[in-house]
């Protein structure tokens, strides 16, 4: 299974824009990325994922690298509540299957 | 909508014991997802039914099983309990391609 490397945590500041790298080199033409982010005591949350084009929804925009060897989740403006561990998932085309790594934990300062 | 449920929400087993852990699919999904979580670590994919069938399993042992019945509903079985099973055991379910919701997690210990 193709793998990603995420950094362990990140810090941001309340209201101000962050961006989450994912590096995923050995990604395979069928497979999607997704993101999931789980807050404490809760289970994952999907937030966004895409192919190969930009996704943008209400939670997030994910920008996907034109070689598709990495992307980077966008949360336009972090809020308390952001403060979660994030994971880069690939996901092949034909699988449900989500493998999930160890994620960067995103504190936000107020 | 309920979202994904999940009973019951804390069991404590002792080693050798066997336990079911039950799963309420989010209203219109058919598709439903186990994954234990250690403490500390991302979650590990088990198993997943869609049809009542297993459709693709992760690499747990036989000691781990399912069942999904027609409502969608599902139950996880796990036999010959050890210590190293303490875990929270997640439900997500879907439907198609979409992204899988999460229920809250059944917190097991063993003793």
């Amino acid at each position: 299974d193709a793998k990603t490397t995420q950094p362990n945590s990140m810090e941001s500041n309340e209201e101000e824009p962050v961006h989450l790298p994912c590096n995923h080199s050995t990604i395979s033409g069928t497979d999607y990325i997704h993101w999931y982010r789980q807050l404490p005591s809760q289970g994952p949350e999907y937030v966004i994922h895409g192919l190969t084009s930009n996704v943008n929804n209400r939670m997030a925009s994910l920008a996907i690298a034109e070689d598709r060897k990495s992307s980077t989740l966008i949360l336009h403006r972090a809020t308390l509540r952001d403060a979660a561990v994030y994971y880069c998932i690939l996901r092949p085309r034909f699988s449900n299957m989500l493998t999930f790594g160890g994620g960067t934990r995103l504190m936000v300062k107020p | 909508d309920a979202g994904v449920t999940q009973s019951p929400t804390h069991l404590i087993k002792t080693r050798g014991q066997q336990v079911t852990l039950r799963c309420s699919p989010k209203s219109g999904h058919d598709t439903v997802s186990w994954y234990q979580q250690a403490l500390g670590q991302g979650p590990q994919f088990i198993f997943q039914y869609y049809e009542e069938e297993e459709r693709q399993r992760g690499n747990f042992p036989d000691r781990f099983s399912g069942h999904q019945f027609p409502n969608y509903s599902s139950e996880l079985n796990v036999n010959a309990l050890l210590l190293g099973d303490s875990a929270l055991y997640l439900c997500a379910s879907s439907w198609g391609d979409l992204g899988q919701y999460f229920g809250p997690g059944t917190r097991l210990t063993v003793t």
